[in-house]
This record gives structure tokens, sequence and C-alpha cells, in this order.
């Protein structure tokens, strides 16, 4: 069965600092992944997507980028966190193509202060 | 873009109520997929619709698709404490299919 990993659970980071989320999916290949975010008590927010490696796309302009050095390794960073970064980070797998179901992972918590 | 406006953002019931979450659009929808994400958790998939007028049942869930598939509703008979928690619908979006959500509708029951 498929299954996906991500860590940290949670984080207090300083402002300016850097960000580091790692994400990795067992049993499956080729995976479509995806960084959400979730402010408090807001909706979900695509940040990127990646077809394959070293494959990114971006929804929103913002400070953070993704990377996908392996086919199922998928990671969030920041050179220098911002008070507004703080937030629920989702990594997310689906299958190859459009319209199919998402698997979140667990979720990080991120608080810039 | 395509976005799904979803009603209401919040809603209280006394356990043992129905409840009804509505997700909308103004532009027909290829499907819609509908997540619970319970409180402190990840969203979790529950069901997918694709055909107009489609209806599933999940034990006291039902999901239905528009005729116009412009709308989608998830109605909860009889709710329980377990059924706390956020609803999101989802849509697929755009060539590469990304999902994109509600904002999702927060449940609480009272025992």
């Amino acid at each position: 069965s498929q299954t996906i990993h991500q860590w940290p659970a949670t984080l207090v980071q300083p402002v300016g600092s850097p960000l580091s989320l790692e994400c990795t999916v067992e049993g499956t290949s080729n995976p479509n992944l995806y960084w959400y975010r979730q402010a408090a008590g807001r909706g979900l927010q695509l940040l990127f997507y990646s077809v394959g490696i070293g494959q990114i796309s971006s929804e929103v302009p913002q400070n953070l980028s993704a990377s996908r050095p392996q086919d199922r390794q998928f990671i969030l960073s920041s050179k220098k966190l911002l008070l507004s970064d703080s937030g629920f980070y989702l990594c997310a797998w689906s299958i190859r193509g459009t319209g199919n179901t998402i698997y979140f992972g667990e979720g990080s918590w991120l608080t810039v202060v | 873009g395509q976005q799904v406006m979803q009603i209401p953002q919040y809603q209280h019931v006394q356990e043992g109520e129905d409840f009804t979450t509505y997700c909308n659009s103004s532009t027909t929808l290829s499907n819609i997929q509908w997540y619970k994400q319970r409180p402190g958790g990840h969203p979790v998939f529950l069901i997918q619709l694709v055909k107009s007028g489609e209806v599933k049942k999940q034990k006291r869930l039902t999901f239905q698709f528009g005729e116009a598939k412009k709308n989608s509703s998830l109605h909860i008979t009889a709710t329980q404490t377990t059924d706390v928690g956020t609803y999101f619908c989802a849509t697929t979006r755009g060539s590469q299919g990304n999902l994109i959500f509600g904002k999702g509708t927060k449940l609480s029951v009272k025992p």
C-alpha cells in the first residue's frame, strides 16, 4: 500500500530563518506531488505541484520554493521566513493523470515568530 | 480561474440534527470530490462524483452532484460527535488537472 511521510510535524522558526520541509511517498511510482498551505481556520491553498523529477510548477508568487530531487521526494524551502508564512503545510500525492484522488500527509505546523 | 464557493463557512448543530454543506460554481465542473478534515488532522478523501445528477451514499452521508454539474451537496443525517470537522469540496482545474478546494464548512456538534 502507498504511504506518505512528512516531517517535521511541528516547528517554530524566527523571522528571517530558513525552512525545509520534507515529504516522501512510498509504494507508488511517478506520482504527482503537491504542497498545500492551510492558514489558521481557512481553506487549502495549492502552492506547488510536480509531475516529475525536477519539474515544479508554482501556483502563487511567494518566498517559498519547492524541489523534487527524486521521484518520490518533495521538499518545500524558504531562505528567509516571514511572519505570514505561518500555517499548516500539507504534502500530498496522486497517481499520474487528472482528477485523481489526492492523499495528504499528516502535515507540518509552522509558526514563525 | 475556476473556483468553488462553499457555504456555510460554519455550522453548529445539536447531536442528532441533520447537516448540509453546499458547493457552488459559476462554470460546469468535470467532477467534485469531498474531503473531511478532523480537528488537528489532515484532509481525507470521502468520495468523487462525476455524472450529472449523481447521488452517492456512505452510511449517514449523502452526496449529490447537480444536474447542471455546477453544484454539489453533502448531507449528514442525524449527526454524531464523530462527524465534527471541516468538510471540503474540490474540483479539477486546468490542463494539469490539479484539485482546487473550497474554503470548507466547519461542523461542530453539541452532544
